[in-house]
């Protein structure tokens, strides 16, 4: 199957540093990406939804000048955490798809992110 | 709009025995409904999923789930447990055309030897 990567696979950075999640479609061109956030022992809430060259459409209750969503290329999307803070501490799943149709989207192996 | 709920945050079986984790959906158009289940500490892994056809859906590891559009509900099952089955599993439900999966709260299964 298709293969979605992330890295890093886990930071740890100071509150009011920024970090940067990068998303990878490693073997398909990702026309949308999907940027979901997980806390301890609950299920995936969706972020953020981008398309390739536009902007991305956030979730309501997302602050899209804390969490920067960039979807440069067909292959790339990358969640910047801008001053991050230790509320912002999460496990952070990319998903990717190709077109429209149903079984095509691809989740990344996730991203835990801890601020101190 | 759609959603899912799963009853039960955490189910526990024996090995060996049957494993039943319930899924009822809600959506306002023709449902496209997935299983996916999470190790810990990593991403998701797609068990099965229902889009059209059949309504009893088979997939990895001897999980099945059938669709009850009477019932709106997309059950997992698999008949013999083994202690690798646990994990975290959630059910997700999606419209056409290019929307977002919505995931249920997800339902811990613990396996006991």
């Amino acid at each position: 199957g298709a293969v979605v990567s992330q890295h890093p696979s886990w930071v740890i950075c100071k509150s009011g540093t920024s970090v940067k999640i990068e998303c990878r479609s490693l073997d398909f061109q990702a026309t949308t990406m999907f940027w979901y956030r997980q806390f301890p022992k609950q299920s995936l809430m969706l972020m953020a939804t981008s398309n390739e060259g536009s902007k991305a459409t956030y979730e309501q209750g997302v602050e899209k000048d804390k969490f920067l969503i960039n979807h440069a290329s067909l292959t790339l999307s990358t969640l910047t955490v801008t001053s991050a803070h230790p509320e912002d501490s999460s496990f952070y799943i990319c998903s990717a798809r190709w077109g429209t149709q149903v079984d095509t989207q691809y989740f990344g192996p996730g991203t835990r992110l801890t601020v101190l | 709009a759609q959603s899912v709920t799963q009853l039960g945050s955490h189910v526990s079986v024996s090995e060996g025995a049957l494993v039943l984790l319930r899924c009822n959906y809600s959506s306002s158009v023709p449902p496209y409904l997935f299983w996916y289940v999470q190790y810990p500490n990593q991403g998701l892994q797609l068990l099965l999923k229902y889009t059209t056809g059949a309504t009893l859906v088979k997939g990895i590891n001897g999980f099945e789930a059938e669709f009850k559009k009477s019932e709106t509900s997309f059950h997992l099952t698999k008949p013999s447990a083994h202690m690798s089955d646990a994990a975290e599993y959630f059910c997700a439900v999606r419209g056409s055309g290019n929307t977002p999966l919505v995931f249920g709260k997800g339902t811990r299964l613990s396996v006991i030897a």
